[in-house]
């Protein structure tokens, strides 16, 4: 799996949107990139994932830059409910998916 | 509802005391895994089963085992717990061949062996 980056923490306001980087400058040409999020302590939950095209679902959008090399994550209202941790992965094994530290990010209003 | 359910959500245990955790789901989904989770190292596979009879190592397998003899279940073993498996533990599962969907987690067993 491609590594990520990620910053460790963001804040955003309650009704804004909220955009969440990743770089993966090593990804290869087969590697998805997944996203999932962690509210304290639960199951991670499943956002969205996308290869080369961005991808919008009712829970957020993601756009991956034409070189592949970063991506975004945007929450386009964010709650306080989206308080959580983000995980950004680059994998071509959607079995053996490897969850690094994430971003915490807390939507204050 | 669509879920992954495990049992039991917390246990305390004493080491070296056989023990099982379960993990059901009823999504028809032929890809199952459990992860740990521990602060500063994020969550690490320990085994993951792609169908019925099917099952393999992830990153940290050691001192667990599993077994997949129906769809629904992936129960996770530690026959000799010791107190560096207390852990967070989840079980996941997702359809294989599809990849509209992603991983359906359950909502952890928190285990502390003593």
């Amino acid at each position: 799996d491609a590594k990520t980056t990620q910053p460790t923490s963001m804040d955003c306001a309650e009704g804004r949107a909220a955009n969440l980087p990743c770089n993966h400058s090593t990804i290869s040409g087969n590697e998805y990139v997944y996203w999932y999020r962690q509210i304290h302590s639960q199951g991670p939950q499943y956002i969205i994932h996308g290869l080369k095209n961005n991808e919008t679902n009712e829970m957020a959008s993601l756009i991956i830059t034409e070189d592949r090399k970063s991506s975004t994550l945007i929450l386009p209202h964010a709650t306080l409910r989206d308080t959580a941790v983000y995980y950004c992965i680059a994998s071509s094994n959607d079995y053996k998916l490897s969850f690094g530290a994430g971003t915490t990010v807390t939507v204050r209003a | 509802e669509a879920q992954v359910t495990q049992n039991p959500r917390y246990l305390i245990t004493v080491t070296g005391k056989k023990l099982t955790v379960t993990c059901s789901q009823n999504m028809n989904h032929e890809y199952m895994s459990w992860y740990r989770q521990d602060p500063g190292l994020g969550l690490r596979q320990i085994y993951y089963s792609m169908n019925v009879e099917v099952t393999d190592k992830g990153d940290v397998p050691e001192g667990y085992k599993v077994s997949r003899k129906e769809k629904r279940n992936f129960p996770l073993i530690l026959e000799s717990p010791s107190p560096n498996q207390t852990s967070l533990y989840f079980c996941a599962s997702s359809f294989m061949w599809d990849d509209n969907y992603g991983y359906t987690f359950g909502s952890g067993t928190r285990l502390t062996v003593v």
